[in-house]
């Protein structure tokens, strides 16, 4: 089994501010990595897949990048409606698609 | 647009068998080429796929609940439906059941679209 890491637990940001977020995988996932942002009480809803493309409707401030092991969410500029939990999530050792652990993006 | 609804039990007792139906709508669950999936969430804690299921009744499971697990479809009712059996405290979750997605590349899916989820607490 594919083990995801995510890092870190939580981010304390303001709004405005740019947010970095590091899943890692135990082994290489080549781009085969989604992300995806969970607000309370609600589903996950998918924002970035295959490291790097953006899903529908996904606005432009958010981008995700790496490959193999180490990726990377970006979201250039906080907006009050980012703060939330974002989770990866690999495909390559299908059909068994494991998520991380999950980052919570709070309100500093 | 598509939209996915689940629907059963919000108690269950130990030991017991756990049902839930994802209704599809807004399309054809057996248009387009998707699997099925239900994904799990224990509350304050990360998701667990379960399993997946193609229209043509295909079906995939989670090596960890895969004896327990039962994952169903029927396309006149545009339902796909879960059933695990022997359930612990420990499988009380907020259970998803979502599309696949699979982009043209490479194995595996990823999940666009996704039901509100619903809470299972299993409890004497």
């Amino acid at each position: 089994e594919i083990v995801l890491t995510q890092s870190p637990a939580t981010l304390s940001l303001s709004p405005g501010e740019r947010a970095t977020l590091s899943c890692r995988a135990s082994q290489s996932v080549s781009s085969y990595l989604a992300w995806y942002q969970q607000k309370p009480g609600q589903a996950p809803r998918l924002l970035i897949y295959d490291a790097s493309n953006r899903a529908t409707g996904i606005p432009a401030r958010f981008s995700g990048s790496g490959s193999g092991t180490d990726f990377t969410l970006t979201i250039s500029s906080l907006e009050p409606e980012d703060f939330a939990v974002y989770y990866c999530q690999q495909r390559s050792n299908w059909p068994l698609g494991t998520f991380g652990g999950g980052t919570k993006v709070e309100i500093k | 647009q598509v939209q996915l609804q689940e629907s059963g039990p919000g108690l269950v007792k130990p030991s017991q068998t756990l049902s839930l139906t994802c209704t599809v709508s807004g399309g054809s669950i057996s248009s387009g080429s998707y699997y099925w999936s239900w994904i799990r969430q224990p509350a304050g804690k990360g998701l667990e796929w379960i399993g997946r299921i193609y229209t043509s009744g295909s079906t995939n499971y989670n090596p960890s609940l895969k004896s327990r697990v039962t994952i169903s479809v029927d396309t006149s009712k545009n339902q796909f439906s879960l059933k695990l059996s022997s359930v612990t405290a420990a499988d009380t979750a907020v259970y998803y059941c979502a599309r696949d997605f699979t982009p043209v590349t490479g194995p595996g899916d990823y999940f666009d679209y996704w039901g509100q989820g619903t809470l299972v607490t299993v409890s004497s």
